[in-house]
């Protein structure tokens, strides 16, 4: 399965600052996500990060807040922008892997982010 | 819209028990389920993938089943040992998309 580095692994940053993740992966790769866990929380997906266009973005999250580059197959970042301390998460990475009909998920080790 | 959730949201079992986690989803029409063990500080690691046509998956200690009809999947841990501690995560896939919607998660602590 596909190798995922993801920086920063930790940060803490001041509030209305903004902070962009790096997420590397060591070989090409159709689809990458971005997802953010709060404190005791579950994962929630933020956006499909889609090479050469546009990400898609799900319910409750904006292009504003949240942009994504995806400039090739191996990389794409996540911007955090204008942090308040409800934005203290882990962000992780991720990308699918496999033929249709056997996908598996992939995630990087997180970035965790404590806005003061 | 689709919701997972696990029961229980925590557990703590002495070394040696064999125990089960559950998963229930609210919409059977998924595409495939994983589960994920995530420790503290740490990303997911995937331990198992059930297709939407399989009934269950097992590796090594570990046992996952699937029934869609009742939108329930279970994990089971044989012979739990310490280094099995950590929250563990179910997760639908909608469809080929690779989206998955994670559960709420169970903190398993397996005591020496």
């Amino acid at each position: 399965s596909a190798v995922i580095s993801q920086k920063p692994s930790r940060d803490i940053c001041q509030r209305g600052t903004s902070l962009t993740i790096q997420c590397q992966v060591d070989s090409q790769v159709t689809m990458m996500f971005w997802y953010r866990q709060q404190p005791g929380q579950s994962l929630t997906l933020i956006a499909t990060a889609n090479q050469g266009s546009e990400a898609t973005y799900e319910s409750g999250f904006v292009i504003d807040k949240f942009p994504i580059s995806r400039p090739n197959l191996t990389f794409s970042t996540l911007t955090v922008s204008n942090m308040s301390p409800e934005d203290s998460s882990i962000y992780l990475c991720s990308v699918g892997a496999g033929e249709s009909g056997a996908n598996v998920l992939t995630f990087g080790a997180g970035s965790r982010l404590t806005v003061l | 819209k689709q919701e997972v959730t696990q029961i229980p949201a925590a557990l703590s079992v002495p070394e040696g028990e064999n125990l089960v986690l559950n998963c229930s989803f609210t919409d059977s029409a998924i595409y495939n389920l994983q589960w994920f063990r995530q420790d503290p500080g740490k990303g997911l690691t995937s331990l198992l993938l059930i297709q939407s046509s399989q009934r269950e998956q097992t590796s090594g200690r570990l046992n996952a089943s699937l029934d869609k009809s009742s939108g329930r999947s279970t994990l089971y841990i044989a012979a739990s040992q310490p280094g099995d501690s950590a929250t563990y995560l179910c997760a639908v896939g909608g469809g080929a998309t690779n989206k998955l919607i994670f559960g709420t998660g169970t903190l398993l602590a397996v005591q020496p």
